[in-house]
């Protein structure tokens, strides 16, 4: 099992468009679900959703549905959040973590990405 | 929206035991295991406990953490000066088919 690398830090304005990433350094990437975390600054954290690369199953956070969208290549080991339209209330550090699930209710996020800054203003 | 419940800030003296609370529902704690993550200064949060009560290699035993009911709580003894960091629960939630975090407490050592 690998590290996850994510993407650079961005500074978009409001209504632009943004795809981030998330590689996983290891071979493994397909059997195990990722997730993505916000964190506003100064704030706590907020599960965004996860998906399982090996069929692109994803379940999103109700909070997040309709708003972001995550996707993944497997075959470069890569996931992916991405925005269609931004806002200003979207700036904040964005972490991807591997999602270790057990059985549903029995779950957690090991290892995390080291995050991508989003800054979106006008 | 469901949420876990956390004190905002915690303290202690070097080597003293500080505990922190976490407090949810039926759907979330109360029906699932719980994890905590540390997050240090400018750093991302990575894996303290987790299923309850169960340490990762790398996390020293001073960290502990349990489960009653609704309600979960992460123990430190023997606070050291790096524990300064601000610490997160986290349960899945029935009803939201999608993971809860707490309100996150920042933990400072005097």
């Amino acid at each position: 099992e690998g590290q996850l690398v994510q993407s650079g830090a961005e500074v978009k304005k409001p209504g632009e468009s943004l795809k981030i990433s998330c590689k996983d350094s290891g071979d493994s990437f397909s059997n195990y679900w990722i997730g993505w975390v916000r964190q506003r600054p100064g704030k706590g954290l907020e599960w965004i959703g996860i998906i399982f690369p090996h069929d692109s199953e994803v379940k999103y956070s109700p909070s997040f549905q309709g708003r972001v969208t995550i996707s993944a290549d497997k075959s470069i080991s890569t996931a992916y959040l991405q925005w269609s339209s931004l806002k200003a209330s979207d700036t904040a550090m964005y972490y991807c973590a591997r999602f270790r699930l057990i059985y549903w209710g029995v779950n957690w996020f090991d290892p995390w990405g080291q995050g991508t800054l989003v800054t979106v203003s006008s | 929206q469901s949420v876990l419940t956390q004190p905002p800030s915690a303290s202690g003296t070097p080597g003293q035991r500080v505990t922190i609370s976490c407090s949810g529902s039926t759907s979330n704690i109360g029906s699932n295991s719980v994890n905590w993550y540390q997050q240090l200064p400018g750093s991302a949060p990575q894996l303290l406990i987790y299923s309850n009560d169960q340490r990762p290699s790398g996390v020293p035993d001073r960290f502990s953490g349990s489960k009653s009911g609704t309600s979960a709580s992460l123990a430190i003894s023997g606070l050291q000066s790096e524990d300064e960091a601000d610490y997160y629960c986290a349960a899945w939630d029935d009803s939201l088919n999608g993971d809860l975090f707490g309100t996150g407490t920042k933990v400072t050592v005097l």
